[in-house]
């Protein structure tokens, strides 16, 4: 299994420009995450989503908007970047643990470097 | 903002010494959870201690969870240096929509010197 997989692994926009931030994961798990990691700021919850066909805000969705394509596949998208954007940008996601009961842990995917200029 | 903290923000330390790094959180928990994450990974999920739990070990890492103070603390015993990496915490918080969503503390870079 490859778990967490994201492309691309880094990327330089300008201001102004859009670009789709992809995410994908082959453990069946139902609920997807997107964080944002910044310098002394640990990881900020950005979107999630629960399972196919919905979407959630976290602590800092404006400026980006997200689509759960189907189960395996959760896409970040910035339409219009700004510097302040600048960033790692790491998926994640989770399903019950083997007891099953309702624990999750999250499975991280290697992060996307964005420097927006 | 909910995201806990962690202290310290930075520890150096001795290959076999132990290194305590501690958290705070801000609102009533479900599980509080540990991960790890080396220099330009992604996150390693490491332990997790539920609200009724008081203390868990798993190998080397001993984990406190104090709900009255809001806090956890990781033991990492006898450390190496393939332990250095930045460590977080998180507390995850249950959704309308059905799942958990988690709130990351702000880290602790250890650093273990050979």
């Amino acid at each position: 299994n490859a778990g967490v997989t994201q492309t691309p692994k880094f990327q330089v926009l300008k201001t102004g420009q859009s670009m789709t931030l992809q995410c994908a994961q082959d453990m069946n798990h139902n609920s997807m995450y997107w964080y944002r990691q910044d310098p002394g700021m640990g990881l900020r919850l950005i979107y999630y989503s629960a399972s196919e066909g919905t979407t959630d805000k976290g602590e800092v969705p404006n400026g980006y908007n997200v689509s759960r394509l189907n189960k395996r596949e959760f896409s970040l998208r910035l339409e219009s970047a700004a510097p302040s954007q600048t960033s790692v940008y790491f998926c994640a996601s989770s399903a019950p643990d083997h007891t099953g009961t309702r624990h999750y842990e999250q499975y991280f995917g290697p992060g996307t470097r964005l420097t927006v200029t | 903002s909910q995201q806990g903290e962690e202290d310290p923000q930075a520890l150096s330390i001795q290959e076999g010494e132990n290194a305590t790094m501690n958290c705070s959180y801000k609102t009533s928990i479900n599980n509080l959870q540990w991960y790890r994450q080396n220099s330009g990974r992604g996150l390693v999920h490491l332990i997790l201690i539920r609200s009724n739990e008081r203390e868990k070990h798993s190998g080397r890492l001993r984990v406190t969870l104090d709900t009255s103070k809001k806090s956890s603390s990781l033991l990492i015993t006898a450390s190496r240096a393939a332990d250095t990496a930045s460590y977080f915490c998180a507390t995850d918080f249950y959704t309308t929509s059905g799942t958990y969503k988690y709130i990351f503390g702000t880290g602790t870079r250890l650093k273990v010197l050979a």
